[in-house]
């Protein structure tokens, strides 16, 4: 079945600090990736979004770019803050037939410390 | 709109007590669905709805069960609560099943003792 693996946390950087968070997936077909993001007390955002190979999705200055070559979605950022601090959610939606739920990867803890 | 809300936001339970997390989206959406949010295992799914009348179940269903009367609201129900339940359970929606992004509701944390 479709499975995510992101990096395990805890992360913890410095302001300004470039930020990278590993995801990868296994799937069969053409899945569509997210990227989820869990501030402190609250339920999950939709951060990011990807639908076919070579894509970049981009918001709020984080990037991720769907590679299928290497079956990986990992999240950057160039320069971090306080405010990023959060839970981070690597997530895929397989293709194609009655496949609408999402798989999530386990989260990454990010603390950005000023 | 108000999105996606749920009650209560915290609940304490005894084992073998029965309870209904409420979810309500005032968006018109199709698709939505019941997940658990357990320390190192990411979002789980537990039941999940394609549109009212229809349900089905998901990676983690025992012990819940799940109705859509209503295109509104989708409840979950804890028949016999056991301590394995303790956990934040987390309702989103979205447009239509096959719909990009999923809204999620805040959250609210069982315990059960």
């Amino acid at each position: 079945g479709d499975s995510v693996t992101q990096m395990e946390g805890p992360v913890t950087l410095s302001e300004e600090a470039f930020l990278t968070i590993n995801c990868t997936y296994t799937a069969t077909g053409y899945p569509s990736l997210f990227w989820y993001v869990q501030y402190p007390g609250e339920g999950l955002q939709l951060l990011l979004k990807a639908t076919k190979a070579d894509d970049k999705g981009s918001n709020k200055g984080f990037e991720a770019t769907y590679r299928k070559e290497t079956t990986s979605f990992h999240l950057e950022k160039g320069s971090v803050q306080v405010s990023d601090s959060a839970v981070y959610f690597c997530a895929l939606r397989g293709s194609g037939g009655s496949n609408y739920k999402l798989t999530f990867g386990k989260g990454t803890l990010l603390t950005v410390n000023p | 709109n108000a999105g996606v809300t749920q009650t209560p936001k915290f609940q304490v339970l005894k084992t073998g007590q029965s309870m209904t997390l409420q979810c309500a989206q005032d968006m018109n959406h199709e698709y939505m669905s019941w997940y658990r949010q357990d320390p190192g295992m990411g979002l789980r799914l537990i039941h999940y709805s394609v549109g009212a009348g229809i349900t089905d179940q998901g990676e983690v269903p025992n012990g819940y069960n799940v109705s859509r009367s209503t295109t509104e609201d989708f409840p979950l129900r804890l028949l016999s609560a056991a301590p394995s339940q303790t956990s934040v359970y987390f309702c989103a929606s979205s447009l239509t099943p096959a719909g990009e992004t999923q809204y999620f509701g805040p959250g609210t944390r069982l315990l059960v003792l």
